[in-house]
Order: C-alpha cells, then structure tokens, then sequence
C-alpha cells in the first residue's frame, strides 16, 4: 500500500473548469511538494509546503497537517494544464527522501 | 548551469550490460538525489548525497545499483549486469538545502530512460 494516496487517479476536465486534486498520507511530515510532470517531460516543482495555502497564478495548494491532506487547485483550467500531477512528501525525520504518490493524470480537453 | 542535466537521455542496454548514467546538478546545489520511476509508476527513491557524501543509499534495490559523487558536483549512477527490471526512467534532482527547509525547493532533470533487452 502506498504511503501517499492520490485522488482521483484520473480527471478530464473541460476548459476553464476549477479542478481539485487531494492527496493523503499516513504520519507526520516535514514538508510536502506539488510536482508537474508531461508526458516524456521532466518534472517540475510547483509549490513546497508545511502549513498553510501557497498560490501562484492559477494554481493554490493547500495543506491541513491535523488531517494529514492537502489540495491542489487549478482555476480556470486550460488545455496546457494537461500533465500528470504528483505529490510527494518528506516524512519526519526523512528529510533525505521523497515518498512519492502514484499521481493524477489529467486531461483538459477544449 | 541553468537546470540540471541528464545524459544519456535514452539508453537500450542488453541484458547483463553496464550502464553509467550522468547528473549534473545546478552549480553550488549541495543535495542531490536519484529516483527510479517505472511505467505508470510514481518516482521511488535511491540515494541522496550532501555534497560529496552519500547519506542514504537506501533505495537501491541492489548492490549491482550504485551511485557517486566525488567531488560533490556531477553524480553518475551506475548499474551493473543490467536486468529486464532494470528498464524504467532515472530521474536525478537537485537542491541547494539540506533537509525539508525552505532551501529545499528541488529541480529535476529531464531523466535517463533506460530500456534493458
């Protein structure tokens, strides 16, 4: 069983409509990380965080550590979004690795 | 350099061959890490060096896989007497913190995929 659960697995959206993605995990964390990864493409980092909400642009990512979840919001969403969207946490006390979840493949069609 | 760089970006290997693959971090980042990230999977981590020093090497699946970083800047993985298993996408990152701070934002390169025959 993986130790970070993604929701959902898969999501097609329609342009410009306001998506959601949570991810849970099992025990404490240091920290925890938004990825975007195309396909064939690399992987880049979208927010890092411990508390709180961080916003950039159209994308806000929200954590709640009592209830071990946080979000990631995307509003008004466009076709370029179309990525898969990985979360990925540092337990405590495990700072020198990622564990990562198996991702959400979205799609967001015209 | 602007971004970390991975080569090769693509490798077929019979099985049983050696294969080195190449990370060269982002200048002055002082952690780095190897990921192996299987089809349709999410990354698994490897090991992790704090500039020359490997911290952890936990991840590798076994003592064919192993990992350097001489003089704390370029890595290279190297995996010996390759296996079918072995095929999946090595992803290296790089940061310039230590531990989760605030410093610890990670850059990934574009990963090595390697194919094993």
């Amino acid at each position: 069983k993986n130790e970070v659960e993604q929701s959902p697995q898969n999501l097609t959206a329609q342009e410009g409509e306001f998506i959601t993605i949570n991810c849970s995990y099992s025990v404490g964390i240091s920290a925890l990380h938004w990825l975007q990864q195309h396909p064939g493409g690399g992987i880049v980092s979208l927010f890092m965080l411990s508390s709180g909400k961080k916003k950039h642009g159209r994308l806000i990512a929200t954590i709640n550590i009592q209830e071990k979840h946080s979000s990631l919001h995307i509003t008004a969403s466009h076709p370029r979004d179309s990525a898969v969207y990985i979360c990925a946490v540092h337990y405590t006390g495990t700072a020198s690795k990622l564990t990562f979840g198996t991702g959400t493949r979205l799609q967001v069609t015209l | 350099g602007a971004g970390v760089s991975q080569s090769p970006r693509y490798k077929v290997a019979k099985r049983g061959q050696d294969v080195a693959l190449r990370c060269d971090p982002i200048s002055g980042h002082v952690s780095l890490f190897w990921y192996q990230q299987a089809l349709g999977q999410g990354p698994e981590f490897l090991t992790y060096f704090q500039n020359e020093a490997q911290l952890d090497k936990s991840g590798l699946p076994s003592d064919r896989f192993f990992a350097e970083r001489p003089e704390g800047s370029v890595s290279t993985l190297k995996i010996q007497r390759t296996q079918q298993e072995d095929s999946a996408v090595y992803l290296c990152a790089s940061s310039y913190g230590t531990g989760a701070s605030g410093a610890n934002v990670l850059t990934f390169g574009a990963g090595s995929r390697l194919t094993v025959l």
